[in-house]
Parts: structure tokens; C-alpha cells; sequence
């Protein structure tokens, strides 16, 4: 199985400010990697897939980066919305994996 | 627009089987390349995929479920199902269903909503 790995398990930032969440994979996965935000209550939601690529609706603060093993979500310019919970699932071979989260909050 | 929606009991007494469907809307579930998935959120941890079923018929099931589980699909009803036997309070979690897609790298997308099972007597 592929292990993901993130870092940091939690983070406290606040609005406007540059944030980046690392993701690394136990084996080399080329591009097929994909970036999640869930906030509670809610399912998640698709932010980044093929390591880059923003998905469709999603706003422009959000980016991804890497391939191989080690892998980036950065977000510009926190919003208020954009306080919730990421994660990191490698889309390469079964069984998928997630990353164990990481969890944005406010300081 | 695709839309997916669980649906099931919210209340699974240990041992026996949970049981959950998810209907698929604004798309057939028949159509080519894709995936059908189920993943659930145990409270205060993290995502766990289940399992998935290709639109050929394949299932994958994640080996820690494997000897439980079974995914499957009914094309009449636009529907896919999950059933996870012998389950037990490890087994409470929010459950959701997802596709998979080339367009989107195989990432998940759209997902359901979800639908919190409790195992408890």
C-alpha cells in the first residue's frame, strides 16, 4: 500500500496569509495526486487533481504542485472560507489512500 | 449535473450488516470510465476508501474490509450499494459515495453528502 504522509497535522494562520501543506507519498506516484477541503458537516470537496490542475469553480488562491514523491497545496491569501480540514489522496493504484489530514485554523 | 445521494439505516446493531445505497442523478451510472466509490469518515478521524466498482463490473475493496464487504450495481435503478458484514463499533462513521473520472485524474468527484451509521445495541 501507499503510505501519504502530510504535514503539519495542524496549522494556525490567519486571513490574508500564505499557507502551504506538504504531502508525501511512501512511493514515487507520479502526477496522480489530488487535494481535498472538507469543513464539518460537510462532504468533501475537490479542490486540486493530477497534482495541478484546479478543479473547476475552485478559486484561484488555491495551487498545487510536485510529483514523484513529495507534493504542495498552497493557498495565497487565506479567506475566511477557507478554514476546514485538507487532505491528500493519491490516485496511482489501489487501494487509494488519504493523507491523515490537516487541520486550518484560525489565529 | 451529476448529483449522489446515500441512503440507509442510520442505526446497525453489532454483528449484523450495514447496509447503504447511493443514487446516482443527472448522469448514468452505465456510462464508460468511470468509477463508484465508497469512503466514510469515522468521528474524529480521517478519510478511509472502501471500495469501488468499475463501470465494467470490477470491485476493488481495500484489504482491511476486503472479507466484508461487497459493491455492487444496479443499472435499472441508477443506483450502486454497499454492504459491510459483521460490523461493529468501529464501524460508526459518516459514509459517503463518490466517482472517480479520468477527466479529474481519477480524483473523487462529485461526492454525496454523506450519511452518518451508528453500530450500537
Amino acid at each position: 500500500d501507499i503510505q501519504m504522509t502530510q504535514s503539519p497535522s495542524s496549522v494556525s494562520a490567519s486571513v490574508g496569509d500564505r499557507v502551504t501543506i506538504t504531502c508525501r507519498a511512501s512511493q514515487g506516484i507520479s502526477s496522480w495526486l489530488a487535494w481535498y477541503q472538507q469543513k464539518p458537516g460537510e462532504a468533501p470537496k475537490l479542490l486540486i487533481y493530477a497534482a495541478s490542475s484546479l478543479q473547476s469553480g475552485v478559486p484561484s488562491r488555491f495551487s498545487g504542485s510536485g510529483s514523484g514523491t513529495d507534493f504542495t497545496l498552497t493557498i495565497s491569501s487565506l479567506q475566511p472560507e477557507d478554514f476546514a480540514t485538507y487532505y491528500c489522496q493519491q490516485a496511482k493504484s489501489f487501494p487509494i489512500t488519504f493523507g491523515q489530514g490537516t487541520r486550518l485554523e484560525i489565529k | 449535473q451529476l448529483q449522489l445521494q446515500e441512503s440507509g439505516p442510520g442505526l446497525v446493531k453489532p454483528s449484523e450488516t450495514l447496509s447503504l445505497t447511493c443514487t446516482v442523478s443527472g448522469g448514468s451510472i452505465s456510462s464508460s470510465n468511470y468509477y463508484w466509490a465508497w469512503i466514510r469518515k469515522p468521528p474524529g478521524k480521517g478519510l478511509e476508501w472502501i471500495g469501488s466498482i468499475y463501470s465494467s463490473g470490477s470491485t476493488y475493496y481495500n484489504p482491511s474490509l476486503k472479507s466484508r464487504v461487497t459493491i455492487s450495481v444496479d443499472t435499472s435503478k441508477n443506483q450502486f450499494s454497499l454492504k459491510l458484514s459483521s460490523v461493529t463499533a468501529a464501524d460508526t462513521a459518516v459514509y459517503y459515495c463518490a466517482r472517480r473520472a479520468d477527466t479529474s485524474g481519477w480524483a473523487f468527484d462529485p461526492w454525496g453528502q454523506g450519511t452518518l451509521v451508528t453500530v450500537s445495541s
